[in-house]
């Protein structure tokens, strides 16, 4: 069975702060994918890795894909209360199928 | 565009009743999945299909039955409700971009069963 392993499982820091969200795994994948999901709603696709050490910026959100394909992190630079959601990553398996990580849940305090 | 639609947002059973989730997605997106969230489990595949007529597993499809009659609807049927399908279920539709893969969310159905 393939795992995702997804740390921290919570965190809460103040408005301006830096922060890392890992998602780890023993398995290789295809792509790894970060989504935001806020209460009541759908995840919300952020951003997909496809090549190993691949690095990819969405502003102030840092995307990184390990060079052997299974472990990748989420860098936020100067968190803002906008911010706060349940951040899920998820690793393609095969056949589209997608593996998930349990979800970091960050609250940024203004 | 709508993206993917679902119906119910919310729906309370019996245990042993059946009724079906509705997604439809307007996307003409080849591939659709049904998930559910579970508190601390992230979200776990119950069926995925790859294209109208074609459907298979995920990782939890005891209980469920799907069909894909044509790309644009794909129903999520619980055949006898139990306590244990209490769960938020997502259906989501992707397509492929080169070598990414993008998959995009229904709002939720959120299900009790008592």
């Amino acid at each position: 069975t393939q795992l995702l392993e997804q740390s921290p499982q919570f965190l809460s820091i103040q408005e301006g702060e830096n922060l890392t969200v890992y998602c780890n795994s023993l398995s290789v994948f295809s792509s790894l994918q970060w989504y935001r999901q806020e209460p009541g709603e759908g995840p919300v696709l952020l951003v997909t890795v496809v090549t190993g050490g691949e690095v990819k910026k969405l502003k102030r959100l840092t995307f990184q894909f390990g060079d052997a394909r299974k472990d990748s992190s989420l860098h936020i630079t100067a968190a803002q209360p906008g911010d706060t959601g349940l951040y899920l990553c998820a690793g393609e398996a095969s056949n589209y199928q997608l593996i998930w990580g349990a979800g970091t849940k960050l609250i940024i305090k203004p | 565009n709508a993206g993917v639609t679902q119906t119910p947002k919310f729906q309370v059973l019996k245990t042993g009743q059946s009724m079906t989730l509705q997604c439809a997605q307007d996307m003409n997106h080849e591939y659709m999945s049904w998930y559910r969230q579970d508190p601390g489990m992230g979200l776990r595949l119950i069926h995925y299909s790859v294209g109208a007529g074609i459907t298979d597993q995920g990782e939890v499809p005891n209980g469920y039955n799907v069909s894909r009659s044509t790309t644009e609807d794909f129903p999520l049927r619980l055949l006898s409700a139990a306590p244990s399908q209490t769960s938020v279920y997502f259906c989501a539709s992707g397509r492929t971009r080169g070598r990414e893969y993008e998959q995009y969310f229904g709002p939720g159905t959120r299900l009790t069963v008592t």
